[in-house]
């Protein structure tokens, strides 16, 4: 079974530009979630989806960051414009039902913001 | 999200010593979950608990789920190199959205 699928890699933008991270999550898996994971610290999460639906959104900086998943398969994360203290990795992670606990990430998108 | 305490936030063992951390929160949680991160990847599941006083084992690694529903331990015995990484906790309380929290992370390295 193909594990979370995540791109870029990894991305070097300058302030004031702007970025997108593409996830694919596990086939099936209808929750989906954008966590930001800044060096040293445990992942947060920005944003969760339920098939095409926004569940939870109350930590993502609406001013500048968005994110969908239109056809409820795969998702885009996108910051515009970037500022210094997005430089983070930005994980997707699915699972198969709501209620149940275990997250599945992918690698993850490193951005650096210059 | 909930407020997860993770400690110790490193540790240097020796090969072949067991370790152990643990994740403390001011709320009730229903699940308690720890993964493991290595460099420029995203965590990994390791093991996932589900029942107040739950002992779960997956190879040299046990987890606790605590009685009190605030606090759950992993352990790792008789340390191997590979098991040099970031291991996290994570909890997900009683709601409607399973909100799932992360501690902040315990960082370890093995000395040889």
């Amino acid at each position: 079974e193909a594990g979370v699928a995540q791109s870029p890699r990894y991305k070097i933008i300058e302030k004031r530009q702007s970025v997108a991270f593409w996830c694919n999550p596990i086939s099936g898996h209808a929750t989906l979630y954008w966590y930001q994971q800044i060096l040293g610290q445990g992942p947060k999460l920005l944003i969760q989806f339920q098939n095409n639906g926004v569940v939870d959104d109350s930590q993502l900086p609406k001013d500048r960051f968005s994110a969908e998943r239109l056809k409820g398969v795969d998702s885009t994360l996108k910051i515009q414009p970037a500022k210094l203290e997005d430089s983070a990795v930005y994980l997707c992670a699915s699972k198969g039902s709501l209620n149940t606990g275990e997250l599945f990430f992918g690698e993850g998108s490193r951005l650096t913001v210059l | 999200g909930q407020q997860l305490n993770q400690s110790p936030q490193s540790m240097f063992i020796q090969e072949g010593e067991d370790v152990s951390m643990n994740c403390t929160s001011s709320s009730i949680f229903n699940t308690w979950l720890w993964y493991k991160q290595d460099p420029g990847e995203g965590p990994v599941l390791l093991i996932a608990l589900y029942k107040a006083g739950e002992l779960t084992s997956n190879g040299r690694l046990t987890a606790q789920f605590g009685i009190t529903r605030k606090d759950s331990f992993l352990n790792i015995s008789a340390s191997i190199p590979s098991d040099v990484g970031i291991y996290f906790c994570a909890g997900q309380p009683f709601s409607r959205d399973y909100k799932l929290s992360f501690g902040a992370g315990t960082t370890v390295t093995v000395r040889a």
